[in-house]
């Protein structure tokens, strides 16, 4: 099956730095590559869409700014959290799907802990 | 607006049979996907439906109606690993998944 990492799985940061997140396809190319923030007990809400090569589509409420997002290529995208805050940590998951089929399921990453001190 | 609803938790016992309920107003329909998701992990794929009746799969099957809006996840011979939450998605017409709040099923000895 496809896999996709992700890279830190945990993150320990100061308030007012930068962390980058990284989201790979290993052995796929992913056309898509969604971001997720999941918060304990609550469901997977989507931050943003991206596809290779374009600017990322934000969900409403989602500031651009805050989180940065770059679909460099594909097999690789990169989410930005800037200055970060406490009310940024969360578990932040990456999905990709391969094919422009609307069908293709969406493969998940392992995730990654953002904790903001 | 759009909305997927499903049990918070429930409770079922190693060996037994468990039904997952799930329901969806969406606008438009192009699929139902179920995932498993353990606690601190990242969500794997179970099932995807996109017309009505049920899709077998080894200890889990998934059912669809499209006609009222709904579907299930059963899960055969519980074991212990089954313990995690469920998740319930629904592709929208312009293709978005929308989310369920997921179900945390505990198996109990």
């Amino acid at each position: 099956g496809a896999v996709v990492s992700q890279h830190p799985s945990r993150v320990i940061c100061k308030s007012g730095t930068s962390v980058k997140i990284e989201c790979r396809s290993l052995d796929f190319q992913a056309t898509t590559m969604f971001w997720y923030r999941q918060f304990p007990k609550k469901s997977l809400m989507l931050m943003a869409t991206s596809n290779e090569g374009s600017k990322a589509t934000y969900e409403q409420g989602v500031e651009k700014d805050k989180f940065l997002i770059n679909h460099a290529s594909l097999t690789l995208s990169t989410l930005t959290v800037t200055s970060a805050h406490p009310e940024d940590s969360s578990f932040y998951i990456c999905s990709a799907s391969g094919l422009a089929d609307s069908y293709n399921e969406q493969f998940f990453g392992p995730g990654t802990r953002l904790t903001v001190l | 607006g759009q909305n997927i609803d499903q049990p918070t938790e429930m409770t079922a016992t190693e060996g037994a049979i468990v039904q997952i309920n799930c329901t969806y107003q969406t606008s438009g329909f192009n699929g139902l996907f179920w995932y498993q998701q353990h606690a601190g992990e990242a969500p794997t794929f179970l099932s995807y439906n996109v017309l009505d009746g049920l899709e077998e799969k080894g200890r889990f099957s998934s059912f669809l109606s499209r006609s009222k809006g709904y579907s299930y996840l059963l899960l055969k011979e519980l074991q212990m690993k089954d313990s995690a939450s469920y998740l319930c998605a629904v592709k929208d017409s312009n293709y978005q998944l929308i989310w369920g709040a997921g179900t945390k099923l505990i198996i109990k000895p």
